[in-house]
């Protein structure tokens, strides 16, 4: 069946540093993509989004590529800050739209 | 625009006890779930529905039941609560193809002794 798999934590970074959090699927056919963000005390809310092959997504400073070859979704930003401290998880939507799969989650912290 | 509005946002409940997590959304969305999230654990389905008097299970149904009336409201009912229902509830609701992805709201925080 479809699946996410995606790094484990914790992650650790210092102020400015460049993030990749490692996001890679299993589905048959073309599913969209998605990173959520979980900030403390909060729910998940959508990051970014791929919907095709080769479909970059962007929002906040934050990137990811639709890697059909690799069938990868990596996150990344250049320069993290203290307030990107939060969970991460990548998700996918079958082809179909019916189903929805999330990963187990990445926290990040980001210290000063 | 409200989006996903859950209440009540902390409730500790007493072994046995029965209670409704309340879920409203705003935006015309025909999907709406339930997810539970346990520290270890990720994200947990626990039902759905893909629209008004339609609702079906996820991943871990057993001890909650379900209805969906109306588009916007989608309540979630602990029977008997246990303690193995500690967690943070999440409602969720999507248009009806998921690949837009869902729209979350902020979650229930429950402890059951």
């Amino acid at each position: 069946g479809d699946s996410v798999t995606q790094m484990e934590g914790p992650v650790t970074l210092s102020e400015e540093a460049f993030l990749t959090i490692n996001c890679t699927y299993t589905a048959t056919g073309y599913p969209s993509l998605f990173w959520y963000v979980q900030y403390p005390g909060e729910g998940l809310q959508l990051l970014l989004k791929a919907t095709k092959a080769d479909d970059k997504g962007s929002n906040k400073g934050f990137e990811a590529t639709y890697r059909k070859e690799t069938t990868s979704f990596h996150l990344e930003k250049g320069s993290v800050q203290v307030s990107d401290s939060a969970v991460y998880f990548c998700a996918l939507s079958d082809p179909t739209g019916n189903q929805f799969y999330f990963g187990t989650g990445t926290s990040l912290t980001v210290i000063p | 625009n409200a989006g996903v509005t859950q209440t009540p946002k902390f409730q500790v409940l007493k072994t046995g006890q029965s209670m409704t997590l309340q879920c409203a959304q705003d935006m015309n969305h025909e999907y709406m779930s339930w997810y539970r999230q346990d520290p270890g654990m990720g994200l947990r389905l626990i039902h759905y529905s893909v629209g008004a008097g339609i609702t079906d299970q996820g991943e871990v149904p057993n001890g909650y039941n379900v209805s969906r009336s109306t588009t916007e409201d989608f309540p979630l009912r602990l029977l008997s609560a246990a303690p193995s229902q500690t967690s943070v509830y999440f409602c969720a609701s999507s248009p009806r193809l998921l690949a837009r992805g869902y729209t979350f709201g902020s979650g229930t925080r429950l402890t059951v002794v």
